[in-house]
């Protein structure tokens, strides 16, 4: 069966540091993956998805970039965190093809 | 940009209530429509999937009705319990590319 992870679960980081946050998928090959934030009071917002390797679509301009160097590894990074980057960061999977998305269990990000 | 509309945004209901909610999308190029549950700390779990105008799904005490031709979809929960106390996410998925829209949620939560 398939399997999505993130880490970490939670951090807290100061405004203008860098920011890592990995996902990976286990159990499949191939998959588009998405992320997803959602900040404070607000829905889920796409910031960018990829269909595979090297192919990174960004829904959103802000100072966040993504990058897939393999086919089940999606990373989210920061140069520089803004206060605004806070929220709940979610990794979400989805066979190409087909269009049910399997969330992984989030990210807590706090910039202070 | 698509429009993904949830009502109401929050919902305070008393054990053994059954209440409804509505998600509003774009009538063109309709594709599918998702129903997610997403409760705190935790991942957004996926609920149902309805492709047809006039689907009706259900599970337990929630189900979902769909009419694609004025875009629309309605959720209902029959006999709130107190762990149905989630947000409840619709997201649209139309036939020109690879991304769900979600729209901004329904905070369902219920008093025992």
């Amino acid at each position: 069966s398939q399997t999505i992870h993130q880490w970490p679960a939670t951090l807290v980081q100061p405004v203008g540091s860098p920011l890592s946050l990995e996902c990976t998928v286990e159990g499949t090959s191939n998959p588009n993956l998405y992320w997803y934030r959602q900040a404070a009071g607000r829905g889920l917002q796409l910031l960018f998805y990829s269909v595979g390797i090297g192919q990174i679509s960004s829904e959103v301009p802000q100072n966040l970039s993504a990058s897939r160097p393999q086919d089940r590894q999606f990373i989210l990074s920061s140069k520089k965190l803004l206060l605004s980057d806070s929220g709940f960061y979610l990794c979400a999977w989805t066979l190409g093809g087909g269009y049910t998305q399997y969330f992984g269990p989030g990210t807590r990000l706090t910039v202070l | 940009i698509l429009n993904v509309e949830q009502s109401p945004q929050s919902l305070h209901v008393q054990e053994g209530d059954s209440t409804n909610f509505t998600c509003s999308f774009p009538s063109s190029n309709f594709y599918a429509l998702h129903w997610y549950r997403w409760e705190t700390a935790k991942s957004p779990e996926a609920l149902f999937v309805m492709t047809l105008n006039g689907d009706e799904k259900k599970k337990g005490r929630i189900s979902a009705t769909l009419n694609t031709k004025e875009g629309y979809s309605y959720l209902y929960i029959k006999g709130s319990q107190p762990e149905d106390s989630a947000t409840y996410l619709c997201a649209f998925y139309n036939n020109a590319g690879n991304m769900l829209t979600f729209g901004g949620g329904t905070r369902l939560m219920v008093k025992p």
